[in-house]
C-alpha cells in the first residue's frame, strides 16, 4: 500500500541551526501538508501547499520556516535556526483531493530534538 | 477550519467491550473524519462520513453522524488492546484538517 515516508526520524541539532526534514508523498497526490506535535499537545496545523506554493499557513509557520518541491517527489520543511521550541515531532501528509474533501496520509514523523 | 471538541478526554475499558467516543462542532461541513493515533506515531485515517450520510460503518468500527445537533460518534465494537490509542475528529469544509486534543483509549486484556 503507497505510504507517506519522512527522514529522518530523528534529528537532534544545537539551538541556531539549519534543519531540513524531508517527505515522499504518495505519487499521484497533489496536496501537500506539515503538521507539528509538541510533546503531549495536539497536532497543530503548520502549512499546506499546493501547485508548487503555498497554499495556506499558520501563526507558527513564521519567517524561520519554509517548504519546497524541489524535484516533484520530495516535500521538505526547513527550519532556518531553530529555538529551543521547535523541538516537535514534525508530519508531514498528503492527500489527492482538495482541502477538506478526502483523507489525509501521514507519515509516521520527524522528531526534532533543540538542545 | 474548525476542530472538533471530543468527549470524553479518556476511556478506559476491557478488552471485548464497545467504546463511544463523541465529536462536537460549531459550523457548518462538508464532511466529518475520524483518525488515530498510536502514541508517538502519525495519524491514521479511520473513516470519512459525508454531511448527507447518517452512519456508515467500517468492519468494527460504526460512525453517526447528526448536522442538525452538529455532533458525531464514533463506536468501535469488540475493542481490542490494539485498539489503544488516541482518536481525533476533525470535521471540515473544504479547508484544512484541524485536530482537537483527542481522546485517549486504553483497552486493557
Amino acid at each position: 500500500e503507497p505510504e507517506v515516508t519522512q527522514t529522518p526520524s530523528h534529528q537532534v541539532t544545537q539551538m541556531g541551526q539549519e534543519v531540513i526534514l524531508r517527505c515522499v508523498p504518495i505519487c499521484n497526490h497533489l496536496y501537500f501538508y506539515w503538521y507539528r506535535q509538541i510533546l503531549g499537545q495536539k497536532v497543530e496545523f503548520l502549512v499546506s501547499f499546493y501547485n508548487n506554493e503555498i497554499s495556506e499557513k499558520s501563526e507558527i509557520f513564521d519567517d524561520q520556516f519554509s517548504v519546497e518541491r524541489p524535484d516533484g517527489s520530495n516535500f521538505t520543511l526547513k527550519i532556518r535556526s531553530t529555538k529551543l521550541e521547535d523541538s516537535a515531532m514534525y508530519f508531514c501528509a498528503s492527500t489527492q483531493e482538495s482541502q477538506g474533501t478526502g483523507e489525509l496520509f501521514f507519515g509516521e514523523g520527524s522528531r526534532l530534538t533543540v538542545l | 477550519s474548525q476542530q472538533g471538541e471530543e468527549d470524553p478526554q479518556a476511556l478506559s475499558i476491557q478488552e471485548g467491550e464497545n467504546a463511544t467516543m463523541n465529536c462536537s462542532y460549531k459550523t457548518s461541513i462538508n464532511n466529518l473524519q475520524w483518525y488515530r493515533q498510536n502514541s508517538g506515531r502519525g495519524l491514521v485515517h479511520l473513516i470519512l462520513i459525508r454531511s448527507n450520510e447518517r452512519e456508515k460503518h467500517s468492519g468494527r468500527l460504526r460512525v453517526t453522524l447528526d448536522t442538525s445537533k452538529k455532533s458525531s460518534s464514533l463506536l468501535i465494537t469488540a475493542s481490542r488492546a490494539a485498539d489503544t490509542a488516541s482518536y481525533f475528529c476533525a470535521p471540515t469544509g473544504f479547508q484544512k484538517l484541524v485536530f482537537g486534543t483527542g481522546t485517549r483509549l486504553l483497552v486493557s486484556p
